[in-house]
């Protein structure tokens, strides 16, 4: 059973300063999703990684896939307040046609002055 | 263009009634799930259509769930019986197709069962 975990759940991060936060999943994939979620709100796409040694980057966050780690990456460099909200991984298993996500709890960050 | 829409945004029931929830897709896209997202499960997969297939529905919890899904577009979530266990916000996505593509969500339904 393909298991996605997020580390660590809850980040307090400082405005200005750069973080990085995990996603480790459990068997062999090679599709892996980042997802931002605002309270109330739906899923919003943030990145597509197809292969291993993806590397994705938009504004202050970057992406990256290992896929021999089983580990995704995102890197937040100089957070701001925008910023503050639940980001989930999800994976696509290798297995069957169906495509599947299976989500991480989500990791939820608040960007404080 | 228009995204995934769902309806209702919210929706109260008493427990033992029927509910159904609908989702209207990106146009075009053949590919629909639905998933689940409660405070104790975190988001769960439920059904899944793509074109004329068979749904793979193992991601229902029991059978008082069902979905169907007309002239591969617009998808009805329908829960029987409702427990209040079934509580939760019910969301709907598409994709284009099933290899690498990406999934996009709608609002979502929250369910509220008294």
């Amino acid at each position: 059973e393909l298991k996605v975990e997020q580390n660590p759940l809850f980040l307090s991060m400082q405005e200005g300063k750069n973080y990085t936060i995990y996603c480790n999943y459990s068997t062999t994939s090679d599709r892996l999703y980042w997802y931002r979620q605002d309270p109330g709100k739906s899923l919003e796409s943030l990145f597509v990684l197809l292969s291993n040694g993806a590397v994705k980057q938009e504004g202050r966050l970057m992406a990256s896939l290992d896929t021999k780690a089983r580990l995704s990456t995102l890197h937040i460099t100089a957070a701001v307040h925008d910023l503050s909200a639940t980001y989930f991984c999800a994976v696509v298993g290798l297995t069957g046609a169906n495509s599947k996500l299976t989500f991480g709890k989500g990791i939820t960050l608040s960007v404080r002055p | 263009g228009a995204g995934v829409s769902q309806s209702p945004s919210n929706k109260v029931t008493e427990k033992g009634k029927d509910v159904e929830l609908r989702c209207d897709p990106i146009s075009g896209h053949t590919a629909l799930y639905w998933y689940r997202q409660s405070l104790g499960q975190g988001l769960e997969f439920l059904i899944y259509f793509q074109g004329n297939s068979a749904p793979d529905k193992s991601g229902l919890p029991s059978d008082r769930f069902s979905a169907e899904r007309t002239g591969g577009s617009v998808s009805t979530l329908t829960i029987q019986r409702t427990q209040q266990e079934d509580s939760a916000v019910y969301l709907c996505a598409s994709s284009p197709g099933t290899s690498g593509n990406e999934q996009f969500f709608g609002p979502g339904t929250r369910l509220t069962v008294l």
